[in-house]
């Protein structure tokens, strides 16, 4: 059983560039959220989607974006790269019907993002 | 923001030993989890306690929760050297209509062989 998988593991980005960052969720699972985590930090919701939509977003700005394919899996997009987005960042995967905060959120190992 | 702070940030003991991590949170929740973090790695969940619970175990792993005080607690007994990680107390908060947990900063923890 497959569980959440993100690619790549490691990106060099310059200042003003944009990315992009994909997660395939866990077997079954058909709610995706993406979390950003600064070193030696705790992780920061960025957002969720399900059904193909966003359904709730951070606090993070509109440089932020993403998308969720028909299949569950997942794009995080950073236009515009600044040296503070600089992190890791996290996939984790659900099963909406159960409710995202009432189950165990499934994370990948994530992609570690470096701004020069 | 951060909801909830781990205590103490960084804790280091000896093999054998047991290891408290204590969380505190500021809103009411549904319930806490806890899960930690390998360096490098995702995080992985290891209890999850709802809000009418006081109490949960699972193997080397004890957490309480008192809601009064906005507070849990995470307790290794017998301590190994393969515990040492982060470990992030995360909530959540459905009556906001909040869909996503809210992380504390953490507690790095090295257990010393």
């Amino acid at each position: 059983d497959a569980g959440v998988t993100q690619s790549p593991t490691h990106l060099i980005k310059t200042r003003g560039q944009q990315v992009t960052l994909r997660c395939s969720p866990k077997s079954g699972h058909d709610t995706v959220s993406w979390y950003q985590q600064a070193l030696g930090q705790g992780p920061q919701f960025i957002f969720q989607y399900y059904e193909e939509e966003e359904r709730q977003r951070g606090n993070f700005p509109d440089r932020f974006s993403g998308h969720q394919f028909p299949n569950y899996s997942s794009e995080l997009n950073v236009n515009a790269l600044l040296l503070g987005d600089s992190a890791l960042y996290l996939c984790a995967s659900s099963l909406a019907s159960t409710g995202p905060l009432n189950q165990p959120q499934h994370f990948g190992d994530g992609t570690r993002l470096s701004i020069l | 923001s951060q909801q909830g702070e781990e205590d103490p940030q960084a804790l280091s003991i000896q093999e054998g030993e047991n290891a408290t991590m204590n969380c505190s949170y500021k809103t009411s929740i549904n319930n806490l989890q806890w899960y930690r973090q390998n360096s490098g790695r995702g995080l992985v969940h290891l209890i999850l306690i709802r809000s009418n619970e006081r109490e949960k175990h699972s193997g080397r792993l004890r957490v309480t929760l008192d809601t009064s005080k906005k507070s849990s607690s995470l307790l290794i007994t017998a301590s190994r050297a393969a515990d040492t990680a982060s470990y992030f107390c995360a909530t959540g908060h459905s009556d906001t209509g909040r869909r996503a947990l809210t992380f504390g900063s953490g507690t790095r923890l090295q257990v010393q062989p």
